[in-house]
């Protein structure tokens, strides 16, 4: 079956730096997207990688081995606003999303 | 704000009662979908139209009946409803259902059947 595995629930300071990991088993491989869910609001699209590697989008970072069925979200400069559920989804051979089951992410001061 | 609008915001019903949730984009897509999110599960695919016709149909419940009367409209119509169907009905839209196109999401209709 196919299965995308993210941590259920973490926790961070203001100003620090969060690495949110997803590993998935699925069939094929088209991408791997992330989006952040803020409580009550839509999912909204972070990035989107299909080749191996860092992508650096501001302060969030999308990290991709497809080899390891592996990626990272790095955010950095943590802020209150960063509060929220991030989701990791996979687009498998057929062009389907398979989605995980999101990390929620708690910031303190 | 991501171009996608859904109505209403948070829904109560019965059990016997019939009503329909809306989606709206004004992103000039082809591909309109709904999901249903369910606390600490991964979003669960319940349909897609691709240009206007239905192009899947995940085992979704009969009491769940889409309708999309043309690329920029998709309705969800519910009846008979049971609480296990209370959830987070999200829709999205992409700019076509081939090739993994980055899908923009509305902020959903909570539901809660009682």
């Amino acid at each position: 079956g196919q299965n995308i595995d993210q941590p259920t629930e973490m926790t961070a300071t203001e100003g620090a730096i969060v690495q949110i990991n997803c590993t998935y088993q699925t069939s094929g491989f088209n991408g791997l997207f992330w989006y952040q869910q803020h409580a009550g609001e839509a999912p909204t699209f972070l990035s989107y990688n299909v080749l191996d590697g860092l992508e650096e989008k501001g302060r969030f970072s999308s990290f991709l081995s497809r080899s390891k069925g592996y990626s990272y979200l790095l955010l950095k400069e943590l802020q209150m606003k960063d509060s929220a559920s991030y989701l990791c989804a996979v687009l498998d051979s057929n062009y389907q999303l398979i989605w995980g089951a999101g990390t929620k992410l708690i910031i303190k001061p | 704000e991501t171009g996608v609008t859904q109505t209403p915001r948070h829904l109560v019903m019965g059990m016997t009662n019939k009503k329909s949730l809306k989606c709206e984009q004004h992103l000039g897509h082809n591909a309109m979908y709904w999901y249903k999110q369910s606390a600490k599960k991964p979003l669960e695919l319940m349909f897609v139209y691709n240009f206007k016709e239905q192009t899947e149909n995940n085992s979704v419940p009969s009491r769940f009946s889409p309708e999309c009367p043309n690329s920029s409209h998709l309705f969800l119509h519910l009846h008979t409803l049971q609480p296990e169907d209370s959830a987070l009905y999200l829709c999205a839209s992409s700019q076509a259902r081939e090739g993994g196109e980055t899908q923009y999401f509305g902020p959903g209709t909570r539901l809660l059947v009682l």
